[in-house]
């Protein structure tokens, strides 16, 4: 079946660092790739999104490019505030595969020190 | 910015107890989604539903589970008799295209079986 990789956390980082949290990914048809952040004590926000192979999503500052030969999703920003700290999951809709709704990663844990 | 709406925010029920967990998805989106998060763990797809019906589900969402769209706007998820292992973060989603341009989550329902 589907399934999404990510790095474990939690990862702490101090202010202005670069970030890179690794996603990966198998999948039985053509997927289309998220990004979500949930902040705490919020629900999950979309941060961004590639529904095709070289796709580059970006949202405040955040980028992931769709790699299909590598099947990987790496979301990278060059400069990490603090109010970045928050849980990032990479997710994946396969419907192509046949499946309705996502497929999660555990979840990355960013924490930005200033 | 429109919102999935979830109450309650936190519930604690017995175990053996019914559940309704209520959600007020976007008003006009057509597809609904129930997941669910066991703290530290991944979030999980439970189920889906589009036309008054279930589209698909998942593994976890055996006869315990039920949902429903009771009037033009609520989305409910009842758990018929409840165990200690149901105790997690539910979030429900809605989505006006079947995902393809992302689901929007609620804040979830934290429920806690005694």
């Amino acid at each position: 079946g589907d399934s999404v990789t990510q790095m474990e956390g939690p990862v702490t980082l101090s202010e202005e660092a670069f970030l890179t949290i690794n996603c990966t990914y198998t999948a039985t048809g053509y997927p289309s790739l998220f990004w979500y952040v949930q902040y705490p004590g919020e629900g999950l926000q979309l941060l961004l999104k590639a529904t095709k192979a070289d796709d580059k999503g970006s949202n405040k500052g955040f980028e992931a490019t769709y790699r299909k030969e590598t099947t990987s999703f790496h979301l990278e920003k060059g400069s990490v505030q603090v109010s970045d700290s928050a849980v990032y999951f990479c997710a994946l809709s396969d419907q192509g595969g046949g499946a309705d709704g996502l497929t999660f990663g555990k979840g990355t844990h960013l924490i930005i020190q200033p | 910015e429109p919102e999935v709406t979830q109450t309650p925010s936190h519930q604690v029920t017995q175990m053996g107890q019914e559940v309704i967990l209520r959600c007020v998805p976007i008003s006009n989106h057509l597809y609904f989604y129930w997941y669910r998060q066991i703290l530290g763990q991944k979030v999980e797809f439970l189920v889906s539903f589009y036309n008054n019906e279930i589209s698909e589900k998942s593994e976890i969402f055996d006869d315990q589970f039920s949902v429903e769209r009771p009037d033009g706007s609520n989305f409910t998820l009842k758990i018929r008799s409840t165990k200690l292992e149901d105790s997690a973060m539910y979030f429900c989603a809605s989505s006006g295209d079947r995902g393809l341009g992302g689901y929007t989550f609620g804040s979830g329902t934290r429920l806690t079986v005694v």
